[in-house]
């Protein structure tokens, strides 16, 4: 069974662009969620989907934006990129929407790099 | 913002020796779980315990939690180069829907 898949692994971008990062969950998985983790501020929660709809969200700004695919697909994208969001970029999905109980497998991560 | 702290922030041990560390966290929870990341990597999960748990094992790993302390303990027994590390525990207390909040992680070097 294949784990958490993102893409891409690595990539740099210009302030100021955009970006758009993928994750495809464990299948069956229905809730993805995604995370920020930088040397200063540890892993963050930035926002999780559940069957297209945004559950629960971190405190980023709204440049920082998701969706889920009917497939349970999950982008996110960051627009007006800034040289603070070079981080890793993890997603992470679970078999269900709840929390008891539920173990959330996280895929390798996207490396960002902007500058 | 960070649910809580672990402790120590950077553990050095000999092979062969056990490595213990600690979380704790501020509010109530519905579960608690330890990964594991690898410099550069992505988070692999090692257990979950229940806020209703005391105890779990997986292999060379023991978790207890005590929910009246608020805090978790990670043990890894005969450690291995191989478990050179950083370890995070992670909570989530959500009424519905999965959000983990982090410690800060504890890093370990297993030198052989």
């Amino acid at each position: 069974k294949a784990g958490v898949t993102q893409t891409p692994r690595y990539l740099i971008k210009t302030r100021g662009q955009q970006v758009t990062l993928s994750c495809s969950p464990i299948s069956g998985h229905r809730s993805v969620s995604w995370y920020q983790q930088t040397p200063g501020q540890g892993l963050q929660f930035l926002f999780e989907y559940f069957s297209e709809t945004q559950r629960n969200k971190g405190n980023f700004p709204g440049r920082f934006s998701g969706r889920q695919f009917s497939n349970s697909r999950s982008e996110m994208n960051v627009s007006t990129l800034e040289l603070g969001d070079s981080a890793l970029y993890l997603c992470a999905s679970s078999l269900v929407g709840q929390g008891r109980g539920n173990t959330i497998y996280f895929g390798e991560g996207s490396w960002l790099t902007v500058v | 913002s960070q649910q809580g702290e672990e402790d120590p922030q950077a553990l050095s041990i000999q092979e062969g020796e056990n490595a213990t560390m600690n979380c704790s966290y501020k509010t109530s929870i519905n579960n608690l779980q330890w990964y594991r990341q690898n410099s550069g990597r992505g988070l692999v999960h090692l257990i979950l315990i229940r806020s209703n748990e005391r105890e779990k094992h997986s292999g060379r790993l023991r978790v207890t939690l005590d929910t009246s302390k608020k805090s978790s303990s990670l043990l890894i027994t005969a450690s291995r180069a191989a478990d050179t590390a950083s370890y995070f525990c992670a909570t989530d207390a959500g009424a519905a829907g999965n959000k983990l909040t982090f410690g800060g992680g504890t890093r370990v070097l297993v030198k052989p």
